[in-house]
């Protein structure tokens, strides 16, 4: 299968602890994005990648977040000592440099913060 | 910024015709897409307009009015497996999608 995947599917951390998310994008994609879906709302986007620069962040973005993709290929997101108000589903999306922003979702983890 | 706004829920029957509509405001637009979403599953994209005018993909079409801020996603023949979330969102040309919250569609048999 050549979609997006992410890793792994469910999260379930004690508050204050660190969680660490892993986006495989599409091969040929050069653009990844992270977003963050809470119940009955549209994904929010936090931050995105074109090769492996970091290009732009969201003020949802706390210092608690940071997000790599080292060699311009996968994508980890890490939270640092996590708050219950975390607890939603981050997706990751890849697209291809082109006149029109057509983005491809993964599956999402879903992060529960007790 | 951004902002969207579009139904929360939406009933239909098996066969029928739905629209859901968008109407949005931001400063700055290069196009309109459209995803959809089952309950516990990824966004999937469906349809995308930059242009004015009337996109059809098979039995989803979407459309665009940029003068008025406006767009519309028309599902015909629904089948029971169109029941999701549909969510419009707006490219700025920024890279990063505003979604609005969503339009649940209920089909019913």
């Amino acid at each position: 299968d050549t979609g997006v995947s992410q890793n792994p599917r469910h999260k379930i951390t004690k508050r204050g602890q660190n969680v660490t998310f892993r986006c495989d994008p599409i091969s040929e994609h050069n653009r990844l994005y992270w977003y963050r879906q809470t119940l009955g709302q549209g994904p929010e986007f936090l931050t995105y990648f074109q090769n492996e620069a970091q290009l732009e962040k969201s003020r949802l973005l706390s210092d608690r977040f940071s997000a790599e993709r080292p060699k311009g290929s996968f994508s980890t997101l890490e939270i640092q000592r996590t708050e219950q108000g975390d607890s939603a589903m981050y997706l990751c999306a890849s697209s291809f440099s082109s006149g029109q922003e057509t983005q491809y979702f993964g599956p999402g983890t879903r992060l529960l913060v007790l | 910024g951004q902002s969207l706004e579009q139904p929360s829920e939406v009933t239909a029957v098996e066969g029928a015709i739905v629209q859901i509509n968008c109407t949005y405001q931001t400063s700055g637009f290069y196009g309109l897409s459209w995803y959809q979403q089952h309950d516990g599953g990824a966004p999937t994209f469906l349809s995308y307009n930059a242009l004015d005018g009337l996109e059809e993909t098979g039995r989803f079409s979407s459309f665009l009015s940029r003068s008025d801020s406006y767009g519309y996603l028309l599902l015909q023949e629904l089948q029971m497996k169109d029941s999701a979330s549909y969510f419009c969102a707006i490219d700025t040309g920024r890279r990063a999608l505003t979604f609005g919250s969503g339009t649940r569609l209920q089909v019913q048999p």
